[in-house]
C-alpha cells in the first residue's frame, strides 16, 4: 500500500464550478496535511496546509483532513482558468521531507 | 525575496554519460532537499540536508547519485553513469526553522521548491 493515494484525473471542469480532490493516506504518525499546485514546467508551490485534523479555508480554497479516515480533500468554488494545473497533496511530520500523492490534473474551461 | 535557484533548467545527454545539477536554496534557508520527480509521479525525497550533514539519503540510489552540501548552502546532485530510468524533473527544495504558524504546536517547515531540472537520458 503507497503512504499517500491520489486519483490523477484528469479532471475537466467548465469555469465556476466545484471542484474537489482528493488523498487517503496510510500512517497515522503524519500530521501535516500540505496542497501543492503546479503549473506545468515549474516547480510545486505551496497552497495551503492543515495541522492534525479540521477544516482550513483561504479565498476560494478549503482544505479538510479527516484524520479518523485518513482522508484529506481540498475544494475549489468558482474554479477559474487560472487554477488549471496540477494538484499534489502531500503529508509529513515535522521536519522531514515531504511525501506526495502523484497528482491531479485540472483543467478549467472558460 | 529571491527564491530557490536551479541549474541547468534542462539537460539531454546519453545512457551512462554523468551529469551534474545545481542548487541555490533561499538565503538563510539551512534545511535543503533533493526531489525526482517523473512524469505523471509525485516528487519523491532522494536526499535531505540540514546545513551540510546529511538528516535522509535513504532513498538515494547511492550506487550512481551522489550529492554534496559544501558549506551548508549551495549543493550539488550528481548522476553518474546515467540510466534510461533517470529520465525526470530533479527538484531542489529549502526550508527553514520559521514555523507555519504562531502555535509551538504547529512548528515545522514551509518548503520552496526550485523550478527544477528536466533531465532527458536517451
Amino acid at each position: 500500500q503507497k503512504e499517500v493515494e491520489q486519483d490523477p484525473g484528469p479532471l475537466s471542469v467548465p469555469e465556476g464550478a466545484i471542484v474537489s480532490l482528493n488523498c487517503t493516506y496510510s500512517n497515522s504518525a503524519f500530521q501535516y496535511f500540505m496542497w501543492y499546485r503546479q503549473y506545468s514546467r515549474k516547480g510545486p508551490e505551496l497552497l495551503m496546509y492543515t495541522y492534525s485534523s479540521g477544516n482550513k479555508e483561504d479565498g476560494r480554497f478549503t482544505a479538510q483532513v479527516d484524520k479518523s479516515s485518513k482522508y484529506i480533500s481540498l475544494f475549489i468554488r468558482d474554479s477559474q482558468p487560472s487554477d488549471s494545473a496540477t494538484y499534489l497533496c502531500a503529508v509529513n511530520q515535522a521536519g522531514t521531507a515531504l511525501i506526495f500523492g502523484k497528482g491531479t490534473t485540472l483543467s478549467v474551461s472558460s | 525575496e529571491a527564491g530557490v535557484a536551479q541549474s541547468p533548467r534542462y539537460k539531454i545527454i546519453e545512457k551512462r554519460q554523468s551529469v551534474a545539477f545545481w542548487c541555490n536554496p533561499i538565503s538563510g534557508h539551512a534545511t535543503l532537499y533533493w526531489y525526482q520527480q517523473i512524469l505523471g509521479q509525485g516528487p519523491k525525497l532522494l536526499i535531505q540536508f540540514q546545513n551540510n550533514g546529511v538528516v535522509d539519503d535513504s532513498q538515494l540510489p547511492k550506487d550512481r547519485f551522489s550529492a554534496e552540501r559544501l558549506k551548508g548552502v549551495d549543493s550539488t546532485l550528481k548522476i553518474q553513469p546515467a540510466k534510461l530510468e533517470d529520465s525526470a524533473v530533479y527538484l531542489c527544495a529549502s526550508s527553514s526553522s520559521v514555523p507555519l504558524s504562531k502555535k509551538a504546536s504547529e512548528a515545522t517547515d514551509t518548503q520552496y521548491f526550485g523550478p527544477g531540472t528536466r533531465l532527458t537520458v536517451l
